[in-house]
């Protein structure tokens, strides 16, 4: 069965440094989404991306963050400067067009020394 | 603003009695909401959903949940539990209409299955 997949499984980094998370979303799927969640807290929606721009965005996802599709199987979340409020476990998600349901994949934990 | 609402952080339960996992929502339009499960190390695990149709919609391993808009909840249910049903269950719902079609999730109910 088609997954979505995270690289890497855990990151850390140091506060101030720019971190990129990697995911391959479900080969035919066309709407992608970043979420996270804070240790303890709700998974919060952070991005929705199709036809290679941003749907929607929430508070959180200010001018730190930028997503991209580089190619035409990855779908990547940068952070430009850590902060160490960005410690979280940082899921994507994809949906396909003839689906409302969107798929996750494993998580990237992020660890922001 | 769209809100989900899981009212308890843990369940117990023993094995082989029923078991149910509260969630209200309060979404503009016509919502259409999730069941997600998640085990240690996991990612979220899809389990069912209601969109639009009959207001029970069955699912994975067993599952249903009951959409009901005059109380606006989609409580999630099984018959009769397993000790691997023990995990970290996550309510979540969307507005149809809504651009991107984000979900806003629950706080999540950790569900113990107890032999």
């Amino acid at each position: 069965e088609p997954e979505v997949t995270q690289t890497p499984s855990h990151q850390v980094t140091q506060m101030g440094q720019e971190v990129i998370l990697r995911c391959v979303p479900i080969s035919n799927h066309l709407y992608f989404y970043w979420y996270r969640q804070i240790l303890g807290q709700k998974v919060e929606f952070l991005v929705s991306f199709y036809n290679n721009e941003i749907s929607e965005k929430s508070e959180i996802f200010d001018d730190q963050f930028s997503v991209e599709r580089p190619d035409g199987s990855n779908f990547t979340l940068k952070i430009r400067s850590t902060k160490l409020e960005d410690s979280a476990m940082y899921f994507c998600a994809s949906k396909g067009t003839s689906t409302d349901t969107q798929y996750f994949g494993p998580g990237t934990r992020l660890t922001v020394l | 603003a769209q809100s989900v609402a899981q009212p308890e952080d843990q369940v117990n339960v023993a094995e082989g009695n029923p078991l149910t996992v509260k969630c209200t929502y309060s979404v503009s339009g016509n919502p259409y909401l999730f069941w997600y499960v998640q085990y240690p190390n996991r990612g979220l695990q899809f389990l069912l959903k209601y969109i639009t149709g009959d207001n029970l919609v069955k699912g994975s391993y067993g599952f249903e949940a009951e959409f009901n808009k005059s109380q606006t909840s989609f409580h999630l249910k099984k018959p009769s539990a397993l000790v691997s049903d023990s995990a970290l269950y996550f309510c979540a719902g969307g507005s149809i209409k809504a651009a991107g079609n984000k979900l806003t999730f629950g706080g999540g109910t950790r569900v113990l299955v107890k032999p």
